[in-house]
């Protein structure tokens, strides 16, 4: 059974930037891509970004393109996600989700963490 | 960028009843590569149905997805207490390009 863990919640001011991680259970971390989503409070799903560990191949979200840094180690089986000038529309749960349930390019999100909430606030 | 819109927004029906529920993408989704989750409060979303029509692991048959190219629908056939949650529907047409609809909110009427 694959479980993906979050960090915990995290407050932050304007300007700053926030690193969430996600660790994956199992032995497999490396053949699934794994994304990042995002949910404003009463909103809707917002994908930002994902990458595919083996091939380190990764792809963001025009929304986020230059804002977001999504990585990997594959050491320890935890994905990142860091947003940097943060801003008080980026207050959301963040969700790390696999693709899958095969590692075949064209999978859909089978497993997700549990969330984490930013809040950005002076 | 496809853009999948839902209808309708809110759906209020009662339990047993059939609930229809409708996502519409502005160009055609790559080898029909359309899921469908269920959210509830406070949970993450739960993987419906994918491929437009394969159930996921553990899903219920009352849950029935349907539909190809543009215009895909998900059946719920006999409405239980647990299936009122909000429903989104995802194309994943390429690896790494991913959007989401805006949601259907299904409510007790």
């Amino acid at each position: 059974q694959v479980q993906l863990v979050q960090s915990g919640a995290e407050v932050k001011k304007p300007g700053s930037s926030v690193k969430v991680s996600c660790k994956a259970s199992g032995d497999t971390f490396s053949t699934f891509a794994m994304s990042w989503v995002r949910q404003a409070p009463g909103q809707g799903l917002e994908w930002m970004g994902g990458i595919i560990p083996i091939f380190g191949t990764i792809k963001y979200a025009q929304k986020f393109q230059g804002r977001v840094t999504i990585s990997t180690d594959k050491s320890t089986g935890t994905a990142y996600m860091e947003l940097s000038s943060l801003r008080s529309e980026d207050t959301a749960v963040y969700y790390c989700a696999r693709e899958g349930p095969t590692a075949a390019a064209g999978q859909p999100f089978d497993y997700w963490g549990q969330g984490t909430l930013v809040t950005v606030s002076s | 960028e496809i853009v999948l819109t839902q209808s309708p927004g809110t759906l209020s029906l009662s339990p047993g009843e059939r609930a229809t529920l409708s996502c519409r993408a502005s160009q055609s989704v790559n080898s029909n590569y359309l899921a469908w989750y269920q959210q509830k409060p406070g949970q993450a979303p739960r993987l419906l149905i994918y491929g437009a029509t394969t159930r996921a692991t553990g899903i219920p048959d009352r849950f029935s997805g349907s539909g190809s190219g543009t215009d895909f629908t998900l059946t719920i056939s006999r409405l239980e207490p647990e299936d009122f949650a909000v429903y989104y529907c995802q194309q994943y047409g390429s690896s790494l390009s991913i959007t989401f609809g805006q949601g259907t909110r299904l409510e007790i009427k």
